[in-house]
């Protein structure tokens, strides 16, 4: 069955500490996968998906198709990173279903 | 570029009354998908229309229906209201036929519709 699993609902860090997000995935074809952000009070936005191998807001993502794995990590993390963040694997077409999200508090 | 604009955002339904809401998609997106987002499910797909046609439909009862229309605009209707349809409801819309294999296409959200049943 494909799902997708953030195994921590609350990741906790200082400012400036390295932050890693993690994402499993189970898919039986091959995955594409993305991670999405919600700030407080903002809409859900596309952080970077795995395909266009970028960094965004200094946040990158490996595939790791041997541990089925799609990692978020930030070498330091920035108050203004706090945010839920979605990982979200593509079924096809323009479907996707989504991990339960990690809560990311970066204290000052 | 006005984005992906959803209404009503806030309403209030009682137990078995039905309720139609509404999603807009950025001007020349063809395809609007809609997920269901509680604390307790996360968030959960519900279906995806494709000029006009429904190409996906999540785990969800029949109760729960959309449709898209020529412009590209959509509505879900949810009838027969249950305490557990309480949620924020969420629309998405892109401008190709798929995500995969292109690093163009992308699904934007709106800020969702959030209703309560009592």
């Amino acid at each position: 069955a494909q799902r997708v699993t953030q195994p921590e609902k609350l990741l906790s860090v200082f400012k400036g500490a390295p932050v890693e997000l993690k994402c499993n995935y189970s898919y039986s074809g091959s995955p594409e996968l993305f991670w999405y952000v919600q700030y407080s009070r903002q809409r859900l936005q596309l952080l970077l998906r795995h395909i266009s191998r970028e960094s965004i807001k200094g946040f990158t993502a490996d595939l790791n198709k041997g541990e089925t794995s799609f990692h978020l990590k930030k070498p330091f993390a920035q108050e203004e990173d706090s945010a839920m963040y979605y990982c979200a694997l593509s079924l096809g077409e323009n479907k996707l279903i989504f991990g339960t999200g990690t809560l990311l508090a970066v204290q000052p | 570029k006005a984005g992906v604009t959803q209404t009503p955002r806030y309403l209030i339904k009682t137990r078995g009354q039905q309720v139609t809401l509404s999603c807009s998609p950025i001007s020349g997106h063809r395809s609007v998908s809609w997920y269901q987002q509680t604390p307790g499910q996360g968030l959960q797909f519900l279906f995806e229309y494709f000029s006009e046609t429904q190409r996906n439909k999540g785990n969800f009862p029949g109760r729960f229906s959309g449709r898209q229309f020529s412009n590209s605009r959509s509505e879900m209707n949810v009838s027969t209201l249950e305490l557990g349809d309480s949620a924020l409801y969420l629309c998405a819309s892109s401008l190709f036929a798929s995500l995969t294999g292109s690093g163009a296409n992308v699904l934007t959200f709106g800020a969702g519709s959030r209703l309560t049943v009592l």
